[in-house]
């Protein structure tokens, strides 16, 4: 998949760590996603920036800070997480148009776990 | 608001049997329609998309699928499945509006293909 990739694959932390969750989109969209998914539980969207800007951000706790530097890269910051938060976070990317969307490039995933 | 649904947590089908993967939706105006295929560990894959035209929709891999408005279904269809067909699919609705619009998925349905 070398449209979207994502960076690290497996992330294991503690507690009381901080890392960051990188994404990369390789196809000049115009539009970056961060999802959730974990099991037993639907797709939970967390923040969309659309040209540069957010303009999504699903009552997402604070824990969680997303940054867009550019329109090819995403980042997710994560900062005294909780065991409940692990799970498998999704970036996306698309090409938004005047007329209408379209669909949305994934990426692998990062497989995240907190002790 | 709108919403997906995907009746079905499971559905199994023996291998050259034809599958069907349930998938209503409710959204306000026109609907852009999306299905995806994930498989394990791997992000979701776009398959196929209802933009507008022709209701019968053709995809990757010999999947189709029905956008039918009068009962607000996108049903996605293969005439024979494979074992290799096997993978979680998750149906999505966005509206038509220009601009960003909000994506939201079902909670996916998981094809089991028997040999």
């Amino acid at each position: 998949e070398t449209g979207v990739t994502q960076t690290p694959r497996h992330l294991v932390m503690g507690m009381t760590n901080k890392k960051s969750l990188k994404c990369e989109q390789h196809l000049g969209h115009n539009a970056m996603y961060w999802y959730k998914q974990s099991a037993k539980k639907p797709l939970e969207l967390m923040f969309v920036y659309s040209l540069e800007e957010r303009v999504e951000n699903n009552s997402v706790p604070s824990r969680f800070s997303p940054e867009c530097p550019n329109s090819s890269h995403l980042f997710l910051h994560l900062h005294t997480l909780q065991p409940e938060d692990s799970a498998l976070y999704l970036c996306a990317s698309s090409q938004e148009h005047a007329s209408g969307g379209r669909e949305q490039f994934f990426g692998p995933g990062t497989r995240l776990t907190v002790l | 608001a709108q919403s997906v649904a995907q009746p079905e947590d499971q559905v199994n089908v023996a291998e050259g049997n034809p599958l069907t993967v349930k998938c209503t939706y409710s959204v306000s105006g026109n609907p852009y329609l999306f299905w995806y295929v994930q498989y394990p560990n791997r992000g979701l894959q776009f398959l196929l998309k209802y933009i507008t035209g022709d209701n019968l929709v053709k995809g990757s891999y010999g999947f189709e699928a029905e956008f039918n408005k009068s009962q607000t279904s996108f049903h996605l269809k293969k005439p024979s499945a494979l074992v290799s067909d096997s993978a979680l699919y998750f149906c999505a609705v966005r509206a038509s509006s220009g601009g960003y619009q909000k994506v939201t998925f079902g909670t996916g349905t998981k094809l089991q293909v028997i040999p």
